[in-house]
């Protein structure tokens, strides 16, 4: 079964750092891999998404994520962080041949001014 | 475009009551997936119909049923409620429902078991 790893429940980073949260993922086959964001008291939205493209792939609100078949790994990561990305954020595998989501535990931000 | 909408938003209900939640997908959209998110367990996924069938179904118990009309509106049913319920209800809808189609989320419904 695919399954997804995020690594830090909690990531604290100051205004303008750099922002890296991490996901790998446990997949036999190629996998199709997304990051969700989820602000409080809404529903989820995507960021960005691999689908077997580019590796590197570019989101909303400037995150991007670089897919790393070697690693297994589909980490996020944003130049310079604004006290706006201050949410959580799911890292999530889609098995082929099914629209079903299977979701990492999640990793919270916090944006220190 | 509107987004995905779910009624309600709150809802308290009682141990062993049944409960019934609504989703109207975006527009066009003919897929329709129920997850649910609790803080120990995170988000599960429950189901997913398309062209009002069952395509799709999570580990979870015959209490959990859904269904989708004709024009892609799904409910889920939850029956002979407990507890472990309480959690945040999202309905995603998508195109085509391809393992590739972005899922878009309405904003939950609560639910809390007393």
């Amino acid at each position: 079964a695919q399954s997804v790893t995020q690594l830090g429940s909690h990531v604290s980073v100051s205004e303008g750092a750099l922002v890296l949260l991490r996901c790998n993922y446990s997949s036999s086959v190629p996998p199709y891999l997304f990051w969700y964001v989820q602000y409080p008291n809404q529903g989820l939205q995507l960021l960005l998404k691999y689908t077997s493209a580019a590796t590197l792939v570019k989101g909303i609100n400037g995150f991007e994520a670089e897919f790393k078949k070697s690693e297994t790994s589909f980490h996020l990561t944003k130049p310079s962080a604004h006290m706006s990305d201050a949410a959580e954020y799911f890292c999530a595998v889609s098995p082929q041949g099914a629209q079903k989501l299977v979701f990492g535990q999640g990793t919270r931000l916090t944006i220190n001014p | 475009k509107a987004g995905v909408t779910q009624t309600p938003r709150y809802l308290i209900k009682t141990r062993g009551q049944q409960v019934t939640l609504s989703c109207s997908p975006i527009s066009g959209h003919r897929s329709v997936s129920w997850y649910q998110q609790t803080p120990g367990q995170g988000l599960q996924f429950l189901f997913e119909y398309f062209s009002e069938t069952q395509r799709n179904k999570g580990n979870f118990p015959g209490r959990f049923s859904g269904r989708q009309f004709s024009n892609s509106r799904s409910e889920m049913n939850v029956s002979t409620l407990e507890l472990g319920d309480s959690a945040l209800y999202l309905c995603a809808s998508s195109l085509e429902g391809r393992e590739t189609d972005t899922q878009y989320f309405g904003p939950g419904t609560r639910l809390t078991v007393l």
